[in-house]
This record gives structure tokens, C-alpha cells and sequence, in this order.
């Protein structure tokens, strides 16, 4: 596509509940990140896709959080049994996989847990 | 550890000169990028350095030290729409994991 595209673009959900988050990253970019936003934060690193390889899961904050990426296209972001503390915004972003290329952030996904 | 420190708030007057710093450690180093982003949206991409000196684009200059693991972002000729967060991210070697910086938000003032 022409860029990164995320849906849903918000979400409201009962604490306990689990969500899944989407990401279509841009057409032919093998390297896929999600980053989340608190609000009035900076970005934290969640995890990496690159390829084939194995993902870097090293931002994971619990094993409530999982992702999942299909080849070099769509990813989904899983937050299981869901708390008040992750209400944020859910980036994702794709690149090429070359050395200081630009990475490209969908709009987010805005996450609310009641 | 992996650190990258930015101020946290900035306020500047339209037309005026603003600089915002941001330094950094990390294992490794494949590039600075400068991002901004307005409340509510995305994170755009504005500048990138992977060796020393100035480069500039319009309005806008960034400038890197790697021995000082130095960067900064220079806006020349505020406008108000610069009113946004600026973040500051740094590649590190090994991997293609981008390292963010908590971000400077620029207010500026008519």
C-alpha cells in the first residue's frame, strides 16, 4: 500500500478483555516495528520483525503482549487480559531493511481499557 | 545500557531561532534520525545523520558529533505550526532497532 495502515484506529475495552491490533505495513519493506505511546511519552520499543529471522521480542513489557507477523506483510499486535496501564497509542512502523533508512509510522492505534 | 536524553518542554517565538539537543549512549551507532510530531498524529520523518557535521533542509539543520554522542535539531524561522514534539532516535549497530528518545515538545509563541 501507500503507507503504513493500522486499524482499528481506536479501541475501547473492558479491563480483562483481550485486543488485537493490525498493521499493513508499506509494500515491499521486510523490517516492521511496533512501538507504543503512553500519553505525553516518548515511543517504547515493543519488538522487530525483520524477514524471516527471529523477531526482537526484547520490548515486550509482559507475556500478555505477542505479536505475530505473516511473511513480509501483515502484523498483529495481541495484548491478552487487558489492564488499565496499557491504555496508549500503538505505532507501527515499516522500512526497508538497509542501514539509516527511514522507518514509516502508521496513524496508531489508540487503545482505551476501561 | 541504551540511554537518549532530550529536554523535556521548549517555548520560542515565531520567527526566532530554536535549538534542541539531544545526546545519547548506545551499543553502537548506524544513524540520528530527527522525527517530529504533532499532537495526536504520526511521527514524520525530518532528518538523518550518520556522520559528522551539519546537514541542512530548508528550515530546518541537524547536526552530529559522534565522540560526543551529540545531536542536534536547529529550526530557523518559527512558525507556528512547528508547534509539535520532536524526537530524537539513534540506529544501533547490529540491528535494525530504532532507539527513541522520551521527545522535545516545541511550543511556539505568536
Amino acid at each position: 500500500g501507500a503507507g503504513v495502515s493500522q486499524s482499528p484506529s481506536n479501541k475501547v475495552t473492558e479491563k480483562g478483555k483481550d485486543v488485537e491490533l493490525r498493521c499493513d505495513p508499506i509494500s515491499g519493506h521486510t523490517a516492521l516495528y511496533w512501538y507504543r505511546q503512553r500519553l505525553g511519552q516518548g515511543l517504547e520499543f515493543l519488538i522487530y520483525f525483520q524477514g524471516n529471522s527471529a523477531p526482537d521480542k526484547s520490548g515486550l513489557p509482559s507475556d500478555r503482549f505477542s505479536a505475530e507477523r505473516t511473511g513480509e506483510s501483515v502484523s498483529t499486535l495481541t495484548i491478552q487480559r487487558t489492564q488499565q496501564e496499557d491504555s496508549a497509542v500503538y505505532l507501527c512502523a515499516s522500512s526497508l531493511a538497509l542501514i539509516g533508512n527511514t522507518i514509516y509510522f502508521g496513524e496508531g492505534s489508540w487503545l482505551t481499557v476501561v | 545500557g541504551q540511554n537518549i536524553d532530550q529536554p523535556t518542554e521548549m517555548t520560542a517565538t515565531e520567527g526566532a531561532i530554536v535549538q534542541i539537543n539531544c545526546t545519547y549512549q548506545t551499543s553502537g551507532f548506524n544513524g540520528l534520525f530527527w522525527y517530529q510530531q504533532h499532537a495526536g498524529e504520526a511521527p514524520t520523518f525530518l532528518s538523518y545523520n550518520v556522520l559528522d557535521g551539519l546537514e541542512e533542509k530548508g528550515r530546518f539543520s541537524s547536526f552530529l558529533s559522534r565522540s560526543k554522542g551529540y545531536s542536534y535539531l536547529l529550526l530557523k524561522e518559527l512558525q507556528m505550526k512547528d508547534s509539535a514534539s520532536y524526537l530524537c532516535a539513534v540506529s544501533t549497530s547490529g540491528t535494525y532497532k530504532y532507539i527513541f528518545g522520551t521527545g522535545t515538545r516545541l511550543k511556539v509563541l505568536a
